[in-house]
Formats: structure tokens, sequence, C-alpha cells
């Protein structure tokens, strides 16, 4: 069985704050991809990173950046300088790689953030 | 490409009447899925399809939930009777690969059941 953990239920910050998102994910496959999903107040669920357990490459792309830790089973997501736009419920997400659950992606609860001017 | 489109995006509807929800996927991705998103539950997987032919609907609360996918480009999901605790979020995803290369998600459908 799959489990994805946020244990950050919600986070609050002012402006150009830098923020992590913390993801924990259990799974007894040897290879799976991790996900990070963006749903702003919209309600759209927006597609941010997928990340292969074999590659533990951190990821930079802008302000966003992905820490991916296979020892410790996390895949920490960090916003720099944090902007308004930025407010949003973000969700860490978790497929096999193969076997008969192939492609079944097991979400966390999701994290609010919100972002203060 | 539009992405993913369903329809409709609001539903209100009284409870014991049927409802479907409609998706068509990108074109040339072979897994479509359908998940529901509540307060209480989170985002869960009711049903996925490759090819049009349900592989996995161990997600589906009951029977009172069906999902069709008769062709490439198009799938239902149908609840009939509705009940009030189906109120949720429902949304479809589709991908290429079985998401090697990621899943994109529809606008979703926000259904109440009055």
């Amino acid at each position: 069985a799959q489990k994805v953990t946020q244990a950050q239920t919600e986070i609050s910050v002012v402006e150009k704050e830098d923020v992590t998102l913390d993801c924990v994910y259990e799974t007894r496959d040897t290879t799976y991809y991790l996900f990070w999903y963006k749903q702003p107040p919209s309600g759209e669920l927006v597609f941010l990173i997928r990340r292969n357990s074999f590659d533990e490459q951190n990821e930079i792309s802008g302000r966003y950046s992905w820490n991916f830790q296979k020892s410790t089973s996390s895949f920490n997501f960090t916003i720099t300088a944090s902007q308004v736009v930025d407010s949003a419920v973000y969700f860490c997400a978790l497929s096999p790689a193969g076997g008969t659950s192939y492609g079944k992606l097991t979400f966390g609860q999701g994290t609010i953030l919100t972002v203060h001017p | 490409d539009a992405g993913v489109i369903q329809s409709p995006r609001h539903e209100v509807t009284e409870m014991g009447q049927e409802v479907t929800l409609r998706c068509k996927p990108i074109s040339g991705h072979d897994y479509l899925f359908w998940y529901r998103q509540t307060m209480m539950r989170g985002l869960e997987l009711l049903i996925y399809f490759n090819n049009n032919v349900p592989i996995d609907d161990s997600g589906m609360p009951e029977d009172r939930f069906s999902a069709k996918m008769p062709n490439a480009s198009f799938s239902t999901l149908k609840i009939q009777p509705s009940e009030p605790r189906d109120s949720a979020v429902y949304f479809c995803a589709s991908s290429l690969a079985r998401g090697q290369f990621g899943y994109t998600f529809g606008s979703g459908t926000r259904l109440t059941v009055v």
C-alpha cells in the first residue's frame, strides 16, 4: 500500500519569505514517481513536477526547488521569495512505476499555503 | 491541445436524480482517470481506463456509480441515484504511458446534491 503524508495542514507567510512544504511517502515499490500539484483558488490541479525514484538530483525551476531524499522517503518543495500568487493548496502525490498499480496516483492531504502581502 | 475538458463545470441536482459527468481526454493519451475530491477524504481515485478498457474500479464507492469510455475521446461517470454525500468535485485526468510523462487534470465538475 502507498501513503503520502503532508504534515503541514496550513502555512502562512509574508510575501518574499521562503517557504518549504514537506512531503513524506511510504511505498513497497522499488521504482515509483513522485509529483507535486498546485490547486489555486480557481480549483484546477496544475502539474508542477514529476520525479523518478532512481533520480535523486534536486531540481530548480525559477523560484521553485525540490529536494528528493530517498533515504528519508521525503520529497520537499521550497518556494523562494514567495508571492501572493503562490497562495494555493499544494499536493504531493506518488505512483508506482510498475506492477498492477502502475499509474495510480495516491495524493497527500494537501498543504494550504497563504502568502500575505 | 485544449487539455482535458470536463463538463459541466457545476451541477446541482436533487437527491435521487441521475447525474452524468463528462470528460474528453487529451488526444493520444491512452490512460484516463476519474478522481473525487472531498474535504473529508481528499483526492481519491475512483476508476481508470487504459485504451478505453476499465482496468481498476476498486475506488468506485458503490453500485450507484458507473463509468464508461465508449471511445478514446470520451468518458462518462454516472451516479444513479444521487445522494447528498456524493457532493464533491470530480476530476478527470489523462496521461500517456501510465503517467510516465505526468498526468493532466481537467478543471473538475463541482457536484452538489441537495
